[in-house]
């Protein structure tokens, strides 16, 4: 199994760009998950997914959005990308929440 | 988040030396869970904790959550310089929600 795969691993965009960051996971979870890690603040939540056609908001969901229409995988979408969103992006998934978690690699994504 | 704070934030300890990484919850957990991260590299899972009183190791690590299951301690053993890099505490803090996370305190090991 691959685990949870993320692409791209870096990326630079220009204030205003858009861009997606792919996620996939082959273990057939059913939770997925999108954290941001800005330096000395731990991980901040996104938006998460219960389930193929659901998602949620987390504690940071301004500025982003995603969908879930396969169980394998959860793109986060940037519209109009700001400075305030360069940061480190994992993805994650689980079979439940009280399961632990398996994180991808991460995107490091800076806005300039 | 200011849900879980991890103490201390950093952490320069000699090769050799035992350490103890604690995580404090102002709710009750539902589940506490470990994980290390490399520089650069996402994070790999090191054991959960759901049970008040619970201790689990593997290796040379050991993790514990007490009895009110409000705190979770982390203790390596004789630090090796594998051991290094930032180890987060995430939780459960309202049953069956995604997990919330401490900011991580980042362990170098020197010889």
């Amino acid at each position: 199994n691959a685990g949870v795969t993320q692409t791209p691993k870096f990326r630079i965009l220009k204030i205003g760009q858009s861009m997606t960051l792919q996620c996939t996971q082959d273990m057939n979870h059913n939770y997925m998950y999108w954290y941001r890690q800005d330096p000395g603040m731990g991980l901040k939540l996104i938006y998460y997914s219960v389930g193929a056609g659901i998602t949620d908001k987390g504690e940071v969901p301004n500025g982003y959005n995603v969908s879930r229409s396969t169980t394998e995988d959860f793109p986060l979408r940037l519209e109009l990308a700001a400075p305030s969103q360069t940061s480190v992006y994992f993805c994650a998934s689980s079979y439940a929440t009280i399961y632990e978690q398996y994180f991808g690699p991460g995107t490091r994504l800076t806005v300039t | 988040s200011q849900e879980l704070e991890q103490s201390p934030q950093s952490l320069i300890v000699q090769e050799g030396k035992n350490l103890t990484i604690n995580c404090t919850s102002s709710k009750t957990l539902y589940g506490l869970y470990w994980y290390k991260q490399k520089y650069g590299e996402g994070l790999i899972f090191l054991m959960m904790l759901q049970k008040g009183g619970e201790e689990k190791s593997h290796e040379k690590i050991t993790a514990k959550l007490d009895e009110k299951k409000q705190q979770s301690s982390l203790h390596i053993t004789a630090s090796q310089p594998s051991h290094a890099g930032i180890y987060l505490c995430g939780a459960d803090i309202s049953g069956n929600t995604p997990l919330v996370f401490g900011k991580g305190t980042r362990l170098s090991v020197i010889a």
